[in-house]
């Protein structure tokens, strides 16, 4: 079983539209969570970190449920500039990926 | 720059020979990781510097793969007799202290065996 599973997608949705992902986590010793983006061909960056309350940026929300070991992201009136590849990720003291969530926005 | 800077940006190599990959970390990044990330596939943990600390080598896929760093900064990677399975895109990241905390990538090489 892989450390982090997300659901490939694509998800192909109309600006302004709101999109939501989640992945789930092997690992209940994880102590850290992040969201990272990728783009085509291109080196991960970081998007944001989740914390257990739950936390926004922007447009861009955040979740945690240790309980159930998912955590989910969700994006409001998504953007073009939005289309990427999200990448879960969940520490203990290295980084393990989920292979990612693609999104492309249309207009 | 301020960034994770790593180099080349890419190498083209034939089969069976040897590669070196250099990665230059944040100024005053303590910890440095090298992933790989192979076409459509997610990234894959290689290896992990802490200081002065031995180095976690469990996610080196075979002994034709060794990392080093030295003065605690630059690191290069190292595959001997490559295979062509071995292409893929060399991350490398670095963050101030343990892995709790976010990582910066480099750019990343692109390596491909012929």
């Amino acid at each position: 079983r892989k450390e982090v599973e997300q659901d490939p997608g694509p998800f192909n949705v109309p600006e302004g539209a709101t999109v939501a992902f989640n992945c789930t986590y092997s690992n209940s010793a994880s102590q850290s969570f992040f969201w990272y983006r990728q783009d085509c061909r291109k080196e991960p960056k970081l998007l944001m970190s989740v914390y257990s309350s739950g936390n926004e940026d922007g447009r861009f929300t955040a979740q945690l449920n240790r309980a159930s070991q998912y955590i989910s992201l969700l994006i409001r009136d998504s953007k073009l500039s939005d289309s990427a590849t999200y990448l879960c990720v969940v520490s203990d003291y290295k980084l393990s990926f989920g292979a990612g969530t693609t999104v492309t926005v249309r207009a | 720059g301020a960034g994770v800077s790593q180099s080349p940006s890419n190498k083209v190599t034939e089969k069976g020979k040897d590669v070196e990959l250099r990665c230059d970390p944040i100024s005053g990044h303590t910890a440095l990781y090298w992933y790989r990330q192979s076409l459509g596939q997610g990234l894959e943990f290689l290896i992990y510097f802490q200081g002065n600390s031995a180095p976690d080598k469990s996610g080196l896929p075979s002994d034709r793969f060794s990392a080093e760093r030295t003065g605690g900064s630059v690191s290069t990677l190292t595959i001997q007799r490559t295979q062509q399975e071995d292409s893929a895109v060399y991350l490398c990241a670095s963050s101030p202290g343990t892995g709790n905390q976010p990582q910066h990538f480099g750019d990343g090489t692109r390596l491909s065996i012929l």
